[in-house]
């Protein structure tokens, strides 16, 4: 089954200790992309990916960093959480960047205390 | 810089009234329009998708949107909605100059049984 898959999908953690959510595309896209959600913002963009090692700034990439060093998997790493990084996190991919359909991973909850 | 400007945060709806939710984009090139529908606890999934031709485009479940190029608009419409609409909605754009993809704020819709 086509997916885009995240882990963790909730978690809480306290300011400042590092953490990484997975996300895994089983569809062999290229292009890969993180956003948030939160309340009245709609989605921001916070980094995407066109390719192997290419990554690129979206709207809101501040406190946050990527790496793809495989196609399938973008992790998306938080180095010093803080409160105002609460938020909903997708993943999402689509097969290059003039392909219309992207999917979207279920989304991770993360709460910072 | 890119923009999505979605005018309605909130809608509510009688079953079988008709619905438009209008977004207007800021963008000086080319664009690639779409639509998302976030249900209840679910992730996004693309409604309908404007990349060129037509433009009127027709989507998924009863839904439709109109490109208006001099206005810069691309309004989601419903002849008749349904209980199951209860969602919120996003307009999103992609400008053919680079590859982000804004996102409006959304608009949460909810349809009266």
């Amino acid at each position: 089954e086509a997916q885009v898959t995240q882990n963790p999908r909730y978690l809480i953690t306290v300011t400042g200790k590092k953490l990484t959510v997975t996300c895994s595309q089983n569809m062999n896209h290229e292009y890969m992309s993180w956003y948030r959600q939160d309340p009245g913002l709609g989605l921001r963009q916070i980094y995407y990916s066109m390719n192997v090692e290419v990554t690129d700034k979206g709207d809101v990439p501040e406190g946050y960093k990527v790496s793809r060093k495989e196609k399938r998997n973008f992790p998306l790493i938080l180095e010093s959480p803080s409160p105002n990084q609460t938020s909903l996190y997708f993943c999402a991919s689509r097969l290059d960047r003039n392909q219309e359909t992207q999917y979207f991973g279920p989304g991770t909850r993360l709460l910072v205390l | 810089a890119q923009s999505v400007s979605q005018h309605n945060h909130h809608v509510i709806l009688s079953e079988a009234a008709s619905l438009e939710l209008g977004c207007n984009y800021s963008y000086g090139g080319t664009v690639n329009l779409f639509w998302y529908v976030q249900y209840p606890g679910q992730h996004l999934q693309l409604l309908l998708k404007y990349f060129s031709g037509d433009p009127l485009v027709k989507g998924i479940k009863g839904f439709e949107a109109e490109f208006i190029k001099s206005k810069f608009s691309f309004n989601l419409r419903k002849p008749s909605v349904q209980w199951s609409d209860t969602a919120e909605y996003f307009c999103a754009v992609n400008g053919d100059r680079d590859d982000k993809i804004i996102f409006g704020k959304g608009t949460r819709l909810h349809i009266l049984p």
